[in-house]
């Protein structure tokens, strides 16, 4: 089957733009979450989307915001970006949501703030 | 707050010897702990839970409540073992993983 998609795989935009981010999941999957990894703070947990719902939200300003549509497809948007923001974003999904059972990641979306 | 601490940026060891990838964890409640694994190139993926008490390509790893630790453990290192390794957390109920900063182990021939 196939694995979680991301798109793109890179992308380079200038400060105060806006991106958004798409994750694909497994076919089935409906929870879908979204981390930052940067060489300095590392994995970072942004937020988690099941059945269009946000259940977890990580400490984020606002500027960074999710969604998730009835296909269980999610997209993530940064908005007035900050040269702080470049980073690997990873998306990760599960059946459900429970760690116990799984979460499968995408290679991630290289975010360059220029 | 939940914290998971790898002292270790990078370990080295030789083919054939033990291994041992230290985790130290912070959490009022029962916590559920993972390792996770990325090889050169690959994706990161789940290697082992504790709740499964499982024994993956060889590692295992015991949660001590009274030390809160997670560590990671394998008798004879292998060469294919070389790859970045993650201690993560996630606490009862919750949807989120609170990661370490990984420990990278190189396995020398």
């Amino acid at each position: 089957k196939a694995g979680v998609t991301q798109t793109p795989r890179y992308l380079i935009k200038t400060r105060g733009q806006q991106v958004t981010l798409s994750c694909s999941p497994i076919s089935g999957h409906r929870s879908v979450s979204w981390y930052q990894q940067t060489p300095g703070q590392g994995l970072q947990f942004l937020f988690e989307y099941f059945s269009e719902t946000q259940r977890n939200k990580g400490n984020f300003p606002g500027r960074f915001s999710g969604r998730q549509f009835s296909n269980s497809r999610s997209e993530m948007n940064v908005s007035t970006l900050e040269l702080g923001d470049s980073a690997l974003y990873l998306c990760a999904s599960s059946l459900s949501g429970d760690h116990n059972y799984g979460y499968t990641f995408g290679s991630g979306t290289r975010l360059t703030v220029v | 707050a939940q914290r998971v601490t790898q002292p270790e940026k990078l370990l080295s060891v030789f083919k054939g010897a033990p291994v041992e990838l230290k985790c130290n964890y912070s959490y009022s409640g029962s916590p559920e702990l993972f390792w996770y694994v990325q090889y050169s190139r690959q994706r990161l993926q789940l290697l082992l839970r504790h709740i499964s008490r499982e024994s993956i390509k060889g590692f295992t790893a015991d949660l001590n409540k009274g030390e809160t630790s997670f560590h990671l453990k394998k008798p004879f290192a292998q060469e294919e073992d070389s790859a970045m390794y993650y201690c993560a957390l996630s606490g009862a109920g919750s949807y989120q993983l609170t990661f370490g900063k990984g420990t990278k182990l190189s396995v020398i021939p």
